[in-house]
């Protein structure tokens, strides 16, 4: 299917423990974003990349770790999961940066216990 | 750097009243400015853009208008349905996507 798609949708890890949300698109688009969302603070860029084995930090990358090795995939890796990184994670793509919008996924919901 | 602030909420308004979303930026420049809206346990999706000065963005009875001498980007809507309720967030983009908090509306029948 045609689009962007996040996996998995609903996760409960333990606190310590390594975990890799994953997000997929069909587009080619160029520039990725991963955002997590969270009640009073909106959307917080994590990392974003503008082109395959490109990676820019966001304005809360500690504890993250992004790579893009194709250009259709941009994993998000929490290395040791912490409970304040509980939140939904949204994965977006764009075909190009100045005026054009960006793609979102679904969202994956990610609860540290 | 660049910024986006909107108004906080959450707004609630009966069905067909008049809505105004309160939207400024602080940017370097004169980047494109957007508004998405996410339905309740959705991704976000774009509702409309403007990609220069004085451009209007309009979609499903919204609109908002790049104003560059009060660097504000303000939704608006003349009736307001039921099935408007979401949470509403304006960004802007420069090479990354910078989104305000976002407002949650909700719209009494």
């Amino acid at each position: 299917d045609a689009g962007i798609t996040q996996s998995p949708r609903y996760k409960i890890t333990e606190t310590g423990r390594q975990v890799t949300l994953m997000c997929h698109q069909t587009w080619s688009h160029s520039y990725m974003f991963w955002y997590r969302q969270d009640l009073g603070h909106g959307l917080r860029l994590i990392y974003y990349s503008a082109a395959a084995d490109i990676t820019d930090k966001g304005e809360v990358p500690d504890g993250y770790v992004v790579s893009r090795s194709k250009t259709e995939n941009f994993p998000l890796t929490l290395e040791s999961a912490t409970r304040s990184q509980t939140s939904v994670y949204f994965c977006a793509s764009s075909d190009s940066r100045d005026n054009t919008e960006a793609f979102f996924g679904q969202g994956t919901r990610l609860t540290v216990v | 750097g660049n910024s986006v602030t909107q108004m906080e909420g959450p707004v609630t308004l009966s069905e067909e009243a008049f809505l105004t979303i309160n939207c400024t930026y602080t940017a370097t420049g004169y980047p494109s400015l957007f508004w998405y809206v996410q339905y309740p346990g959705e991704g976000l999706q774009l509702l409309l853009k403007a990609t220069k000065a004085d451009d209007k963005g309009s979609n499903k009875g919204f609109e908002a208008t790049y104003r560059k001498e009060t660097t504000s980007f303000h939704l608006e809507k003349g009736s307001v349905q039921v099935s408007d309720s979401a949470v509403y967030f304006c960004a802007l983009r420069d090479d990354k996507i910078i989104f305000g908090k976002g407002t949650r509306l909700h719209i009494l029948p």
